[in-house]
């Protein structure tokens, strides 16, 4: 059966440090991958895409990689503040191009 | 600004009574989704509309229908809401439905008493 697996358990990490969260995937072949970030009572909030053909991107502070071979995108934020204490979710093309949810990992950044 | 909007954000309902949740949005895209996500899980997709083409997800309850009357607007209705319904419904729009960036609006967190 198809799965998506971020960690359950929240990753908290130092003020200032690189944060990263791990997407793992089987019995996919997704097209592209997507990262949101979730805050509490709220919607997703889009962060960034990467296609299959590409290895990473970037955004501002935001690193994500994807690799196909391993079936796993990790995301990084790099000097983290606590302002980006939030739920993260991989979202994936499964096939019938709307994207699968993971459950998400929470972020925690201590100041 | 171009947004997701729903209403209301907090939803009390008795089990058993109908309640209806709306959506709307103002980016003028052509699909719009109704999630559900209950605490510490993933937002699962109930349905879809592509314009006015309704898609429903194989496991979602009969229970659960929705309406698109316009571009603008989706309703989400619940018949007869049980106490596993209790959950937050997000809803989501995207441009076309293929690769496509989703933009969810608050969500609207359902208690079932």
């Amino acid at each position: 059966s198809q799965k998506i697996e971020q960690n359950s358990e929240a990753l908290n990490i130092q003020e200032g440090k690189t944060a990263t969260l791990t997407c793992n995937y089987t019995n996919y072949s997704p097209a592209y991958l997507q990262w949101y970030r979730q805050d509490p009572g709220r919607g997703p909030v889009f962060l960034l895409l990467i296609r299959e053909n590409e290895k990473e991107k970037r955004k501002e502070r935001l690193k994500v990689t994807f690799d196909t071979t391993l079936k796993q995108s990790l995301f990084h934020i790099t000097a983290s503040q606590p302002a980006d204490s939030a739920t993260y979710l991989c979202a994936l093309e499964g096939g019938s191009y709307i994207p699968t949810f993971g459950r998400g990992t929470s972020l925690i950044v201590h100041p | 600004d171009a947004m997701v909007i729903q209403n209301p954000r907090y939803q009390v309902t008795q089990f058993g009574k109908p309640v209806t949740l709306s959506c709307s949005q103002t980016l003028n895209h052509n699909v719009m989704y109704w999630y559900q996500q209950k605490s510490s899980q993933a937002p699962k997709l109930l349905f879809h509309y592509y314009d006015k083409d309704f898609n429903n997800e194989a496991d979602t309850p009969d229970n659960f229908q929705s309406r698109r009357p316009n571009t603008s607007f989706c309703f989400l209705d619940i018949r007869s809401p049980g106490l596993g319904d209790a959950a937050m419904y997000l809803c989501a729009t995207s441009k076309s439905s293929h690769k496509e960036t989703q933009y969810f609006g608050p969500g609207t967190r359902l208690l079932v008493l």
